[in-house]
């Protein structure tokens, strides 16, 4: 079975600071991992992934998030938060090792960025 | 912008009412996927469709009935909703289903409003 883990409801975070987006996950193979942004009222947009290589995976519009395997964790980071940045986030996962599987999304995590 | 377009983006309707959802995508992708979603929570999967067979029914009640007419849409016909069916009806694409399926693309929705 797989799953993944949005421990924060909402993060509240003010424009030009850092901000992380907390995820974690439970595969038993090789996990892929994805961010998405949702935006009100619309669809959601893909924002950057994890199949193989590198930890640090940089994404759209200056995001990035640490692929941490010891931690299973899949943080969303950025340097520098806008308040165009405020939305509802979703972390989600799919099992590599589990050709039928699909995606299982986490519960969302809303970022809230203040001027 | 998307490129999965969706309509209608808003579609109000009776309990008697028969109504279609359009989902269109011109990426050349094999999979295509019905999601529901309720506010503030994350998408459902409904259906799947794999080089335009059903292939996952997420035992999705008969009022909702997909369509898959050729590789680039893909249909939700509507018949004898309940008010607890209103939300937001999300399709995606992607390039397969399966090992390297890849990131999914998600169209804007429609909005789906049952009286």
């Amino acid at each position: 079975a797989q799953s993944v883990a949005q421990p924060e409801d909402q993060v509240n975070v003010a424009e030009g600071n850092p901000l992380t987006v907390k995820c974690t996950y439970s595969v038993s193979g090789n996990p892929y991992l994805f961010w998405y942004v949702q935006y009100p009222n619309r669809g959601l947009q893909f924002l950057l992934k994890y199949i193989t290589g590198d930890n640090l995976v940089k994404g759209s519009y200056g995001f990035e998030a640490e692929f941490n395997k010891s931690q299973t964790s899949f943080h969303l980071k950025k340097p520098s938060a806008l308040v165009s940045d405020s939305a509802l986030y979703f972390c989600a996962v799919r099992d590599e090792g589990n050709a039928g599987n699909m995606l299982t999304f986490g519960g969302g995590t809303r970022l809230m960025v203040k001027p | 912008d998307t490129e999965v377009t969706q309509t209608p983006k808003h579609l109000v309707m009776g309990m008697t009412n028969k109504k279609s959802l359009k989902c269109e995508q011109h990426m050349g992708h094999r999979a295509m996927y019905w999601y529901k979603q309720k506010a503030k929570k994350p998408p459902e999967l409904m259906f799947v469709y794999s080089y335009e067979k059903l292939s996952i029914n997420e035992s999705v009640p008969s009022r909702f009935s997909p369509e898959c007419p050729n590789s680039s849409l893909l249909n939700l016909h509507l018949h004898a909703l309940q008010p607890e069916d209103s939300a937001l009806y999300l399709c995606a694409s992607s390039r397969r289903t399966g090992p390297n399926t890849g990131e999914l693309f998600f169209g804007e929705g429609s909005r789906l409003t049952v009286l």
